[in-house]
């Protein structure tokens, strides 16, 4: 019964270097989610995907790339990444909201601390 | 354009109290209204949902209610206990996507 697991749950890296979030579901979700956490501003939607094969951008995209080969797995890339990108990422995955949807809430993973020097 | 105000940012009572958690949004049409709780360094865990038609949800010591018309939910705890510090996050679901409040960090002293 393992949800959703993200991977890796701590890394810090220097500017510039890439790096890629992994997060995984066991539930069959349509919709897979990426959030960053940052103090004083709640979580805020980076991208998302509405099945496999898809992406949408959410409000701060911009430095981020995903890609969603098999419906299970949902990734995140930082090309090169910067100070500004220190944060705590959740993924987390859901029914589609519509119908059903609606009445289940999203699952959310531990997270991942990020750290950019 | 949504957006969630929670307040207070924190709060601290004695063990055994009842206490209320307030949630403000700014536009009524929503699809449901969710409260979760996030321990330190974990993810949020889904305490309740109250769906856009309903107008609370309980659930063991916790209660939550949803009024569309003036924009307010409110979590209501029944006999806090230490184990239910932690912050409370007062989330909104709209079309595609979730909107959160920047939660009520809550400590239950023993």
């Amino acid at each position: 019964n393992a949800g959703v697991t993200q991977t890796p749950k701590f890394r810090v890296l220097k500017t510039g270097q890439s790096m890629t979030l992994l997060c995984a579901q066991d539930m069959n979700h349509e919709y897979m989610y990426w959030y960053r956490q940052d103090p004083g501003m709640g979580l805020r939607l980076i991208h998302y995907s509405v099945g496999e094969g898809t992406t949408a951008k959410g409000e701060v995209p911009d430095g981020y790339n995903v890609s969603r080969l098999k419906k299970q797995n949902f990734l995140l890339g930082l090309e090169s990444a910067a100070p500004s990108q220190t944060s705590v990422y959740f993924c987390a995955s859901s029914l589609p909201p519509a119908g059903q949807g609606f009445r289940k809430p999203q699952h959310f993973g531990d997270g991942t601390r990020l750290s950019i020097l | 354009k949504q957006e969630v105000t929670q307040i207070p940012a924190a709060l601290s009572v004695p063990e055994g109290e009842n206490l209320v958690l307030n949630c403000s949004f700014t536009d009524s049409a929503i699809y449901n209204l969710q409260w979760f709780r996030q321990d330190p360094g974990k993810g949020l865990t889904s305490l309740l949902l109250i769906q856009s038609s309903q107008r609370e949800q309980t659930s063991g010591r916790l209660n939550a209610s949803l009024d569309k018309s003036s924009g307010r939910s409110t979590l209501y705890i029944a006999a806090s206990q230490p184990g239910d510090s932690a912050t409370y996050l007062c989330v909104i679901q709209g079309a595609q996507k979730l909107v959160f409040g920047q939660g009520t960090r809550l400590t239950i002293n023993p």
